[in-house]
């Protein structure tokens, strides 16, 4: 069974860059495209953007200045940051994996909470 | 705004049917693009409940079926149970803007 887990902290300060990890195990990371999905408290979810395990990465348009994700296969891990974040950036953030066959998220972490504050 | 709009809520006694709709337009849903549907318990990431409009991941039970027509998708959730209660989501793929987007999310509520 493949399980996510997200990493990094909690607390990031207004402008700073917001920088996360996701771990793969119990399966391949490669061959799969990898997706950062955020949720803000009681509201829905939003897609930040993909990475495939080669590299190549598909971003959100309303957040693509800011985000940059990367992959490092030996680690099976892939991360994300997100720059000048601002209060608005405070969510859980997911990360999930998104099979290209279905394009449906089968696997998701259990989310970590980011809050921007100063 | 959500690129996906689905009501915010939905209620059924145990045992009822309920549907939840998520209606996009022609770049999304109307584009032939398949559509995905999310169950989020109380403080839980989400599961996938069905994906490719109306097929089921292994365990999840048949009670749960989506269907999808035209611009709009349907969840129906049949013989309501008390554990159905959550949020869910729809999710499709959006020509315009070149990535995945989700709907507002339906609360459903289980009398």
């Amino acid at each position: 069974q493949v399980q996510l887990q997200e990493s990094g902290p909690g607390l990031v300060k207004p402008s700073e860059t917001l920088s996360l990890t996701c771990s793969v195990s119990g399966g391949s990371i490669r061959n799969y495209f990898w997706s950062w999905i955020r949720q803000p408290a009681g509201k829905g979810l939003e897609w930040i953007g993909r990475i495939y395990s080669s590299g190549s990465t598909n971003y959100n348009p309303s957040l693509k200045s800011r985000v940059t994700m990367s992959v490092d296969t030996s680690k099976s891990q892939f991360s994300l940051k997100l720059s000048s974040v601002t209060a608005a950036d405070t969510a859980v953030y997911y990360c999930a994996r998104d099979p290209e066959a279905t394009g449906a998220f089968d696997f998701w972490g259990h989310g970590t909470i980011v809050t921007v504050s100063s | 705004q959500s690129v996906l709009t689905q009501s915010p809520s939905v209620s059924g006694a145990p045992g009822q049917r309920v549907t939840i709709s998520c209606t996009g337009s022609s770049s999304n849903i109307g584009a032939d693009f398949d559509v995905h549907w999310y169950q989020q318990l109380p403080g839980t990431a989400p599961k996938l409940l069905i994906y490719g409009n109306t097929d089921r991941p292994s365990g999840v039970p048949d009670r749960f079926s989506g269907s999808k027509f035209g611009t709009s998708a349907s969840l129906a959730i049949t013989g309501l149970q008390a554990e159905d209660e959550a949020d869910y989501y729809c999710q499709s793929y959006d020509s315009s803007l070149s990535g995945w987007v989700f709907g507002g999310g339906t609360k459903l509520t289980v009398l």
